[in-house]
């Protein structure tokens, strides 16, 4: 059974650091991973998506890395800044088309 | 619509009621999925529409729950009975079709059974 830890599940840093999120899953046999971001009281926002066959993908400041033989995948957030400030959600797509969600870790940049 | 659109945002509802939920989906989106969120967890797969393939209902967690979408476009969550153990963040999303899209999400509704 496919399980995704997300590491740390909160992180408070000053602005402008550059910062990593870590996410974890027991099953590599997968079709693709993707990063959200939750704000209260919002939905989710899609920020990357990493098909099985891809290493990385990349978005402004944002970086995320796949490596299914480790079942590990970060998000890096460049020149970090408080509108950043969200949880971050990671989930993996597994054989069976259902997409399994980490915890989040829950992000704070301090102005 | 511009984007993933969910009523009411807000529930409040007593032990044993019926509740409905309502999604729209982008336009032209052909997968909807339903999750919920329970406070400080992550997301629990319920239900999965794609085109006018049967819909996949292996995460729905008892046969109080049912969805239904209709004409490949809204769908309606409904909880019958409801439990206090139902409360929780219920999330639509959709995507263009195929699990290798991106999925938009609407804000969710929050349930509350009391």
């Amino acid at each position: 059974k496919q399980e995704v830890t997300q590491i740390p599940a909160a992180l408070s840093v000053p602005e402008g650091e550059n910062l990593v999120l870590n996410c974890s899953f027991t099953d590599s046999a997968i079709y693709n991973l993707q990063w959200f971001r939750q704000d209260p009281g919002k939905g989710l926002t899609s920020l990357l998506l990493i098909q099985s066959s891809q290493r990385e993908q990349t978005s402004g400041r944002l970086n995320a890395s796949l490596d299914k033989s480790s079942g590990r995948s970060t998000l890096y957030i460049a020149a970090s800044q408080p509108g950043d400030s969200a949880t971050y959600l990671c989930a993996v797509l597994g054989s069976n088309y259902q997409l399994i969600w980490g915890a989040g870790t829950k992000l704070i940049i301090k102005p | 619509g511009a984007g993933v659109s969910q009523s009411p945002s807000n529930k409040v509802t007593e032990k044993g009621k019926d509740v409905e939920l309502r999604c729209d989906p982008i336009s032209g989106h052909t997968a909807l999925y339903w999750y919920r969120q329970s406070l400080g967890q992550g997301l629990e797969f319920l239900i999965y529409f794609q085109g006018n393939s049967a819909p996949d209902k292996s995460g729905l967690p008892s046969d109080r729950f049912s969805a239904e979408r209709t004409g490949g476009s809204v769908s309606t969550l409904t909880i019958q009975r409801t439990q206090q153990e139902d409360s929780a963040v219920y999330l639509c999303a959709s995507s263009l079709g195929g699990h290798n899209e991106k999925l938009f999400f609407g804000s969710g509704t929050q349930l509350s059974v009391l």
